[in-house]
């Protein structure tokens, strides 16, 4: 069974650091690329970020470029999101969700989510 | 960037009835379309791709439409499991955006 497991979650004062992690299992990892999509309490869905099967490129909303660093491990299964300079319209619910085929293809699977706070 | 608009935002209908939602983008897509629904305090679930293709296991009164710009969600009978938002999305390339969200409830 296809799993993905999001963890690092929290409260983080304004400007302060955090990172995500997700953690997958059930498929074959390395062969899929991978995003970021979160979901402000309340609000729709936004892409965040997404990272090719290999790492040799990624990808960023504007909302977010220049302050979030999606990366992987493909020995350890892990998607990761560094994220630097928190705001407060950051707060929301982070899901990682894998591809169902190559980059060009829709979400196939999500995980439970993280929820992100930032507030002093 | 392209820009995906749904439309309603959010609609109210009975049991039985015909649902349709329309997607519309900024730009051309081909049908790198996907249509997801969200139910309340649950994960988004893939239910169309490629515009019209149903994922595995998803209902047959679902069907999806469209190519280029234009697309549609259709909901052949609504039933009272079919109460959640859904949400089109561009795929093709990053940024791979999300449409806004129609909510769906029953009358």
């Amino acid at each position: 069974e296809v799993q993905l497991l999001e963890s690092g979650g929290g409260l983080v004062q304004p400007g302060g650091s955090l990172t995500l992690s997700c953690a997958a299992s059930g498929f074959t990892f390395r062969s899929y690329a991978m995003n970021w999509v979160r979901q402000a309490p309340g609000k729709g869905l936004e892409w965040v970020s997404g990272i090719s099967a290999s790492a040799g490129s990624t990808f960023y909303a504007d909302s977010v470029k220049g302050r979030f660093t999606i990366s992987r491990d493909n020995f350890k299964d892990t998607l990761f999101l560094q994220m630097n300079s928190l705001r407060a319209e950051d707060t929301a619910l982070y899901y990682c969700a894998k591809h169902n085929g190559g980059s060009a293809s829709p979400f196939d699977c999500w995980g439970q989510g993280t929820l992100v706070t930032v507030s002093s | 960037d392209i820009q995906m608009t749904q439309s309603p935002s959010s609609l109210s209908a009975s049991v039985g009835d015909k649902v349709t939602i329309t997607c519309r983008a900024s730009q051309d897509i081909s049908n790198y379309l996907a249509w997801y629904q969200q139910k309340s305090g649950k994960v988004p679930e893939l239910l169309i791709y490629a515009a019209s293709t149903l994922q595995s296991g998803v209902p047959s009164r679902f069907s999806g439409s469209g190519s280029g710009t234009d697309f549609t969600l259709t909901i052949s009978s609504l039933q009272p499991e079919d109460v959640a938002t859904y949400y089109c999305q561009k795929y093709n390339s990053a940024p791979r955006t999300f449409g806004g969200g129609t909510k769906v409830e029953i009358k």
